[in-house]
């Protein structure tokens, strides 16, 4: 079955370190997302990608980091810069202009 | 302002109740139209699409006023099931990108 896989789904972080979330997809989207969800906050958009090698900020990328060398593949880095990073952080992806969202099962990260 | 502002709730309906939600959108040029279901510490999952002509599912239907700017999301015969939060989501389109504004959500409990 097609669709997207986020690990891992629960993460540690201690100060000062940067992690990696991985989000793989196997639908054939061209574009994908990573948001941020923080309570009572709703979904804000970090850094989205159209195609392979291109990426595009999105509106707090401020101490992220992501990369797109495979259509499949698009993981996100959490720089040490991330002041505040303990969230739910969810990728997605897209077919086309028009169309929804397909999200993964997302990341919970916790700063220890 | 924001480009998607929705009544956070918690909206508490008795089983077999009619509950509707709405949600504005600030962009005048915006073209898509969505509603997600997110349970809780879960990832969003589309409910459905809005159209221009309005759409039913089942015990769901979502309408679209671009003259008021909302779109709304009306839930007939509520089942304990329906207890979720629902995201409007709203695609502005910028530089041709697909990018989707998400509300903060609408927390709904139905009760028995």
């Amino acid at each position: 079955d097609g669709g997207i896989t986020q690990s891992p789904k629960y993460l540690f972080r201690k100060e000062g370190q940067n992690v990696t979330l991985s989000c793989e997809q196997n639908l054939n989207h061209d574009a994908m997302y990573w948001y941020r969800q923080d309570p009572g906050q709703g979904l804000r958009l970090i850094y989205y990608s159209q195609i392979v090698n291109d990426f595009q900020k999105g509106d707090i990328a401020e101490g992220y980091s992501v990369s797109r060398e495979k259509k499949e593949s698009f993981p996100l880095t959490v720089t040490s810069a991330q002041k505040n990073p303990t969230a739910f952080y969810l990728c997605a992806s897209s077919v086309d202009r028009g169309y929804g969202y397909t999200f993964g099962s997302g990341t919970r990260l916790t700063v220890v | 302002r924001k480009e998607v502002e929705q009544d956070p709730g918690p909206f508490n309906v008795p089983e077999g109740a009619t509950v509707a939600f709405n949600c504005t959108y600030s962009n005048s040029a915006s073209q898509s139209f969505f509603w997600y279901r997110q349970d809780c510490r879960k990832e969003p999952k589309l409910l459905m699409s809005v159209y221009s002509s309005g759409n039913e599912d089942g015990r769901f239907t979502a309408q679209l006023n671009r003259a008021s700017q909302y779109i709304s999301l009306l839930i007939r015969d509520s089942k304990l099931s329906d207890s979720a939060t629902y995201l409007c989501a709203v695609n502005t389109r910028s530089s041709g990108a697909n990018n989707l504004f998400f509300g903060t959500g609408t927390r709904l409990t139905v009760i028995p």
